[in-house]
């Protein structure tokens, strides 16, 4: 089992242009999870899904979006993106209550 | 209010000396978990442990001890004899479940960086 794979590993973008970070998990799980991490402050959820086809706000959704089309697969969006949203991306995905976490994706706005 | 507190940003140690991290939470629930989380330099989330409210027999893996209190809300951790391979931030974690999503939602604490120097 390849477990949570987080694709791209490193991405830089420009100010205003658009990007998707995909998860996959091959465990079968029915929730799925978005992170990002910030220097001191922890991890907060951007995004979550419960099942195939559902999402969820969580507490900083502001500027993305998502999809969960597939169950092994949760999609995160940037529309247009901004210098604020560098970042370290993290997916997760569990059975509850505790989850399994992805490498992580680090993404930086200019 | 945060719901999990980690008051110790930054934790520097001689290598063999022990060291505890501190973590208190905030819940109104009755069934809760606690977790910690190591993050090294290479930037992965390895998990350490769970556990649940309705245990709070504190645990012992190795080097590693985990003291959870629910009368001061707090779940404690210990490195004993630490070692420069434990240098890494520690994250605390209290998952509840969101009655109105049907989900657990797991918050983070903001962590709590530890050097250990050889």
């Amino acid at each position: 089992n390849a477990g949570v794979t987080q694709t791209p590993k490193f991405r830089v973008l420009k100010t205003g242009q658009s990007m998707t970070l995909l998860c996959a998990q091959d465990m079968n799980h029915e929730y799925m999870y978005w992170y990002r991490q910030d220097p001191g402050m922890g991890l907060r959820l951007i995004h979550y899904s419960v099942g195939e086809g559902t999402t969820a706000k969580g507490e900083v959704p502001d500027g993305y979006n998502v999809s969960r089309l597939k169950k092994q697969n949760f999609l995160l969006g940037l529309e247009s993106a901004a210098p604020s949203q560098t970042s370290v991306y993290f997916c997760a995905s569990s059975p509850p209550p505790g989850q399994f976490f992805g490498p992580g994706t680090r993404l930086t706005v200019l | 209010a945060q719901k999990v507190t980690q008051a110790q940003t930054e934790i520097s140690v001689v290598e063999k000396e022990d060291v505890t991290l501190d973590c208190v939470y905030e819940t109104r629930d009755t069934t809760y978990y606690l977790f910690w989380y190591k993050q090294p330099p290479s930037g992965e989330l390895v998990f350490l442990i769970r556990r649940n409210s309705f245990d709070e027999q504190n645990e012992i893996s190795g080097r590693y001890s985990w003291n959870f209190q629910k009368s001061t809300s707090s779940f404690n951790f210990t490195i004993t004899a630490s070692q420069v391979v434990d240098s890494a931030v520690y994250f605390c974690a209290l998952s509840e479940r969101d009655s109105g999503a049907g989900s657990y939602q797991l918050t983070f604490g903001k962590g709590t960086k530890l050097s250990v120097i050889p």
